[in-house]
Order: C-alpha cells, then structure tokens, then sequence
C-alpha cells in the first residue's frame, strides 16, 4: 500500500520566483492537508481540501495557493517567494470520517 | 483558534526508564488529540492518538492520557530503547472544520541514551 507521496523532494528557489509542489494522497483517501514546517517548530496549517473543494486555511498570505485534482492528488504553490518561506512542506491525508492524518515525506524548500 | 504548549522541548531519558511530555490545548471544543514521531530528516509518523470521550489509550510501550477539565494530555513512554529518540509533536483537532485541521505543538527532542 503506497503511502502519501511528494515531489519534489528538495528544491532551491531564489527570492521573487514561483514554486509549485505536488502531493499524492493515500489511495481512497480524499482530503489533503498541507502544513509549513519551519526548522524547530511545529507543522502549521496553511490549506485543507476535500473533493476538490478548499475547506479550511491557515494564516498565510495570498502568496500561498493550492488547488485539488478529480485524482485527489494536490498542488501547493507559492508566488513571490521570500527567504522566510524556506521550510519544509507537509502534505497529510485523511478520510471523511477519520481524523487520523497521515504525512508525506516533505518537500524541503530552499530560498536563496 | 486554538493554541498548543508542550513541554519540556528537550528531555533526555537512560534507556529502560520511562519518558512522559505534556501538552495544554487552549479549545475546550478540540476532540482529537495525535501524537506524531518525527525522526531526523523524515515525515512526522503517527503513534497513537485519543478522542476527547476517553480517557487513556495504550499501544505496547507507549500511552496517552487526556484530562478534559484541565484541558491537557499526556504521553507516557515506557521502557525506553535508544530507536525511541526522535522529535515528538502533540497537536489538537481543530472542530470547526468539516474535518479538522491539526495545531500543533512546538516539539520535544527526546534522546534515549543507551
């Protein structure tokens, strides 16, 4: 059973350019979670979608976008970016009805 | 929106000995309540979890505990082994979303010397 998967896993981006992430739920799940986690903190929330549908977000800037497919597989994408958006992205899967959320491996995100 | 303390942020532990990090949510509505593993350089993995209508939960090893009126939970780590240093969040179930965004915790570094 594949888990959730990711990609890219490491990318290195420089100050103004654009960064597209994509993330692969579990099979029959199909919401997904993305979450920023910064070097020695906690992942925070920044989009929930189910059924093609956002559901919830965090306190980001409109900067942050995502968008979810018919496959229920996701993109995250950041414009403009600014060197306090280097971090790891998280992409979690979940199911209506459960709560448990299960992570992908992260993209490691790099602004230079 | 809810916010989660935990504590301590570091704590070392001699292997055999018990471990327990501690977690306050501030949403008397939060109902789900995960603990998650993260070792260095990979995804934050599942280890238990407690919903907000019981009051301890035990997998082998490891057990969470919730006290509702308090509004804290707990995780308990029994017998040690050097595999169990990692970083460990706790996070709080958000009720207000159809399905729950997770807060989390600032994290505690547990090194279990051998």
């Amino acid at each position: 059973d594949a888990g959730v998967t990711q990609s890219p896993t490491h990318l290195i981006k420089t100050r103004g350019q654009h960064v597209t992430l994509r993330c692969s739920p579990i099979s029959g799940h199909k919401s997904v979670s993305w979450y920023q986690q910064v070097l020695g903190q906690g992942p925070q929330f920044i989009f929930q979608y189910y059924e093609k549908e956002e559901r919830g977000r965090g306190n980001f800037p409109d900067r942050f976008s995502a968008r979810q497919f018919p496959n229920y597989s996701s993109e995250l994408n950041v414009n403009a970016l600014l060197l306090g958006d280097s971090a790891l992205y998280l992409c979690a899967s979940s199911n209506q009805g459960n709560y448990e959320q299960y992570f992908g491996p992260g993209t490691r995100l790099t602004v230079t | 929106g809810e916010n989660v303390e935990q504590h301590p942020s570091t704590l070392s532990v001699q292997e055999g000995d018990s471990a327990v990090i501690k977690c306050t949510y501030s949403d008397s509505a939060s109902n789900y309540f995960p603990w998650y593993k993260q070792e260095l350089g990979k995804r934050p993995q599942l280890i238990i979890d407690i919903r907000s209508n019981v009051g301890e939960k035990k997998d082998q090893r490891i057990a969470v505990t919730l006290n509702k009126t308090a509004k804290h939970f707990s995780l308990h780590i029994t017998e040690t082994q050097p595999e169990d240093s990692a970083v460990y969040f706790c996070a709080a179930r958000d009720r207000g979303s159809t399905l729950g965004r997770l807060y989390f915790g600032r994290g505690t570094q547990l090194t279990v010397w051998p």
